[in-house]
């Protein structure tokens, strides 16, 4: 199947700095990519959409100027998470669509951020 | 709002026992439907998938679900689980035909095997 990767897989960081987490489908173009937040025992909780050269879309209660999201390219989405604080401590996962909408969504591994 | 409910958070099993997860949704509309299953450590990976037509279908690692719309449900099973089954289900549920549709996943459920 398709394979989505993620950069960093996990990362530690100091309160009030910056974290950006990549997510790149390697052998296929996503037109459409998807990140999601899991917390322990929990399951993933959406946090925006993004289209290929378009601006994010956000689920309520996300802060799209604290989560930076950008789709430069078919291959590569970025979660940007701006002055990071303990609570923002979790695992980042994004998926990655190829086309229509009847395809599957592909996960990447995800990545954990640990903010001290 | 549409949501899916996954009714056990953990079950254990011994080897060779049979499995059946429970997976209901609500959304009275057409839906796609799926399996995803996260080994210890790994990423979510699909298990199987539902779009439409034979509402059993049959997935990877011997693993099944069968769609009763009436019921709305998509039950998870397997007839004779391994030791490697070990990991966390998640079932998912993606609302309508629209591209806009997004997958709602439910809380996942934890299946430990016992050898």
């Amino acid at each position: 199947g398709a394979v989505v990767s993620q950069h960093p897989s996990w990362v530690i960081c100091k309160s009030g700095t910056s974290v950006k987490i990549e997510c790149r489908s390697l052998d296929f173009q996503a037109t459409t990519m998807f990140w999601y937040r899991q917390f322990p025992k929990q399951s993933l909780m959406l946090m925006a959409t993004s289209n290929e050269g378009s601006k994010a879309t956000y689920e309520q209660g996300v802060e799209k100027d604290k989560f930076l999201i950008n789709h430069a390219s078919l291959t590569l989405s970025t979660l940007t998470v701006t002055s990071a604080h303990p609570e923002d401590s979790s695992f980042y996962i994004c998926s990655a669509r190829q086309g229509s909408n009847q395809e599957t969504q592909y996960f990447g591994p995800g990545t954990r951020l640990l903010v001290l | 709002a549409q949501s899916v409910s996954q009714h056990n958070h953990h079950v254990i099993l011994s080897e060779a026992a049979s499995l059946e997860l429970g997976c209901n949704y609500s959304y009275g509309g057409t839906v796609n439907l799926f399996w995803y299953v996260q080994y210890p450590g790994q990423h979510l990976q699909l298990l199987l998938k539902y779009f439409s037509g034979d509402p059993l279908v049959k997935g990877i690692k011997g693993f099944e679900a069968e769609f009763i719309k009436s019921k709305f449900s998509f039950n998870l099973r397997k007839p004779s689980v391994q030791w490697s089954d070990t990991a966390e289900y998640f079932c998912a549920v993606k609302p309508g035909y629209s591209s806009a549709s997004k997958i709602i996943f439910g809380s996942g459920t934890r299946l430990s095997i016992r050898p």
